[in-house]
């Protein structure tokens, strides 16, 4: 069975950091594209970032730009979000994505069960 | 960015009616639009690709049409499972979703 699962999530201050993992099962890995999507509470979905499947390619949406960093293990099969200077306006439900193709740009057609994180005031 | 707006926000149906939902992006993203449906507590699942192309498992009662700047997904005959928020997404150029149209029973 095709799997995600993300993990991390939490609760956090303002201007501080955290690192969200995903790993992956049923599927070859590192020849699939993934990305993380985003929901606050409440809203819609929002594209937070994406990576090849080779990992030699990333991309992010600029309101993360400088503060976000998405990363690949594909030896352990596992897709990360390395959060960094967090706002309060980050607090959101996280999904990882997979697409059909090793390059980013395609439709998700497997999502996750997402990993809450929010603020602390 | 390419904005993405769906219409109607919110739109009541009697089980067995059919469904129509909109999505318009503010540019032409060819037939590069995807649509989820999401369930209450839930991630979104991905119900049609390349604007009329059904995802594996989903039922045929589930269409996309459209292409450029205009797209509908039909659902032909609501059950009681297919209550949910629906999103449409473009990915021409990165990805950009719609806010969602929230799908009720009537």
């Amino acid at each position: 069975e095709v799997q995600l699962v993300e993990s991390g999530g939490g609760l956090v201050q303002p201007g501080g950091s955290l690192t969200l993992s995903c790993t992956a099962s049923g599927f070859t890995f590192d020849n699939y594209a993934m990305s993380w999507v985003r929901q606050a509470p409440g809203e819609g979905l929002e594209w937070v970032s994406a990576i090849s499947g080779a990992g030699g390619f990333t991309y992010q949406t600029d309101s993360v730009k400088g503060r976000f960093t998405i990363s690949r293990d594909n030896l352990k099969r596992t897709l990360y979000l390395h959060m960094n200077s967090l706002r309060a306006e980050d607090t959101a439900v996280y999904y990882c994505a997979k697409e059909p193709f090793a390059s980013p740009g395609d439709a998700f057609d497997v999502w996750g069960q997402g990993t809450l994180v929010t603020f602390s005031s | 960015e390419i904005v993405m707006t769906q219409s109607p926000a919110t739109l009541s149906v009697s089980l067995g009616e059919r469904a129509t939902l909109s999505c318009r992006a503010s540019q032409s993203v060819s037939n590069n639009l995807a649509w989820y449906q999401q369930k209450r507590g839930q991630a979104p699942r991905l119900l049609i690709y390349g604007a009329s192309t059904r995802a594996t498992g989903i039922p045929a009662r589930f269409s996309g049409s459209g292409s450029g700047t205009e797209f509908t997904l039909t659902i032909s005959s609501l059950q009681s499972e297919d209550f949910a928020v629906y999103y449409c997404q473009q990915y021409n150029n990165w990805y950009t979703f719609g806010q969602g149209t929230k799908l009720e029973i009537k």
